[in-house]
């Protein structure tokens, strides 16, 4: 399996303009996690999904941004309109099951807005 | 959830065994211990996982006490290459609310 894939790899953009990350889980894995790090606030917990449905959001930061996942080997995180202090990494991980599960992570989006 | 506490930082030198230990007093019965490494410009990877007493892999060993409010890493004969920073997590088995605290970021120097 070639991992949790995200992308893109990088994106800038200017403020006010819609941002669209996308993921693809590790095949048979039925969680699905988005996270953004940043330097001031560490690795922060958006959603996360359980057979494509969102069981926790309360870590997404506004109504700004939202997250859908369609099926079970795509998952996207759109933030419209995107805001300078969105800037930051935001990850993708996938696993298997809770409690002893590891989480994989995919190599991050590192997102500039202008 | 269980919270975490670890030290910021820590400094070491090649070739010398660095232990990190992380407290978790309001741990679960049913939560695990998870040890995550994080490189720059990476996402975090699996190191390790235990419940109670000892586990070791080719990668480090965890060491947890009978009361598991606390677990060590133990990372034998450090290189530079092990230069990260390194979460301790306490992962429920009833939620995916994991929680990534600050971690440690460990400095090994030549």
């Amino acid at each position: 399996d070639a991992g949790v894939i995200q992308s893109p790899r990088h994106e800038v953009t200017e403020m006010g303009q819609e941002v669209t990350l996308r993921c693809k889980p590790i095949s048979g894995h039925d969680y699905l996690f988005w996270y953004r790090q940043t330097m001031m606030r560490g690795l922060e917990l958006l959603i996360y999904f359980n057979n494509n449905v969102p069981i926790d959001d309360s870590g997404m930061p506004e109504d700004r941004f939202s997250a859908k996942m369609p099926n079970a080997s795509f998952s996207t995180l759109k933030i419209q309109p995107s805001e300078p202090r969105d800037s930051a990494v935001y990850f993708c991980a996938s696993s298997s099951s809770l409690g002893n599960e590891k989480l994989f992570f995919g190599s991050g989006t590192q997102l500039s807005v202008l | 959830l269980a919270k975490t506490t670890q030290p910021i930082s820590m400094d070491s030198y090649e070739g010398q065994e660095v232990n990190i230990t992380c407290s978790h007093n309001n741990i679960a019965t049913n939560d695990y211990i998870t040890w995550y490494q994080q490189f720059p410009s990476q996402g975090p990877r699996f190191i390790i996982q235990g419940y109670k007493t000892k586990v070791t892999n080719e990668v480090a060993s965890l060491f947890i006490p009978a009361d598991r409010k606390s677990s060590t890493l133990s990372l034998p004969r450090v290189s530079l290459s092990d230069t990260a920073v390194y979460y301790c997590l306490v992962t429920p088995g009833n939620t995916g609310k994991l929680i990534f605290g600050q971690g440690t970021t460990l400095q090994v120097k030549p």
